[in-house]
């Protein structure tokens, strides 16, 4: 069956500008994950949808970010005037129930704003 | 805070030679502990995880063992290929049923015929 997907592969923006990010999880799948990973280092934890509702968005690094997944399926990163420091991949990761605790990935979504 | 330590790569290995890539965690309660793996141009992938003490996880020829009195869970391979080249994520997650998972800084192998 069809995996995480994200789009786009790869955003590039200057500094300021907004910019959105799109996950797919996987049909089915309740939890959904949003993580930034920054060159050279492991995944961190941005936020955490529970069926429609973020149950934990404690990563999120300033108010400048937003995710929303109206429907419980889809969701959307959304970052506002963005800083070069911003420059990261987006990973997307879901699981069939927050306990269940396997988390799928997608590929991700490189963001560089010069 | 919850953290988890990995040896720094990269790690550089002839074929068949024997892998180990540590990795040591800190954590409250008893997390589940992952292997991820990210192959180039790929995303992460599950290689393999534990769910509680003793308890060995093992995919593709790999092998990591939970040990709580060490508070480690190190990867190991006794015969690499070039296709394992990749960098590897050593993860954990809590138990509390709120589980984004904390990771490691992951560990760049390199495998050369």
């Amino acid at each position: 069956g069809a995996g995480v997907s994200q789009t786009p592969s790869n955003k590039v923006t200057e500094k300021g500008k907004y910019v959105e990010l799109r996950c797919d999880p996987i049909s089915g799948h309740t939890a959904l994950y949003w993580y930034r990973q920054s060159l050279g280092q492991g995944p961190e934890f941005l936020i955490y949808f529970q069926g429609t509702g973020a149950a934990d968005d404690s990563g999120l690094p300033n108010d400048r970010f937003f995710a929303v997944r109206p429907e419980g399926s889809v969701s959307t990163l959304k970052i506002q005037r963005t800083e070069r420091g911003d420059s990261a991949v987006y990973l997307c990761a879901s699981s069939l129930t927050p306990q269940y605790n396997e988390q799928f990935f997608g590929p991700g979504t490189r963001l560089t704003v010069l | 805070g919850d953290s988890v330590t990995q040896m720094e790569g990269p790690v550089t290995l002839s074929e068949e030679a024997f892998l180990t890539i540590n990795c040591t965690y800190t954590a409250t309660g008893y997390p589940s502990l992952f292997w991820y793996v990210q192959y180039p141009g790929e995303g992460l992938q599950l290689l393999l995880k534990a769910t509680k003490a003793d308890d060995k996880g093992s995919n593709k020829g790999f092998e990591a063992t939970y040990r709580k009195e060490t508070t480690s869970f190190h990867l190991e391979k006794g015969s690499v290929q070039v296709s394992d080249s990749a960098v590897y994520f050593c993860a954990l997650s809590t138990n509390s049923g709120n589980t984004p998972l904390v990771f490691g800084k992951g560990t760049r192998l390199s495998v050369i015929a």
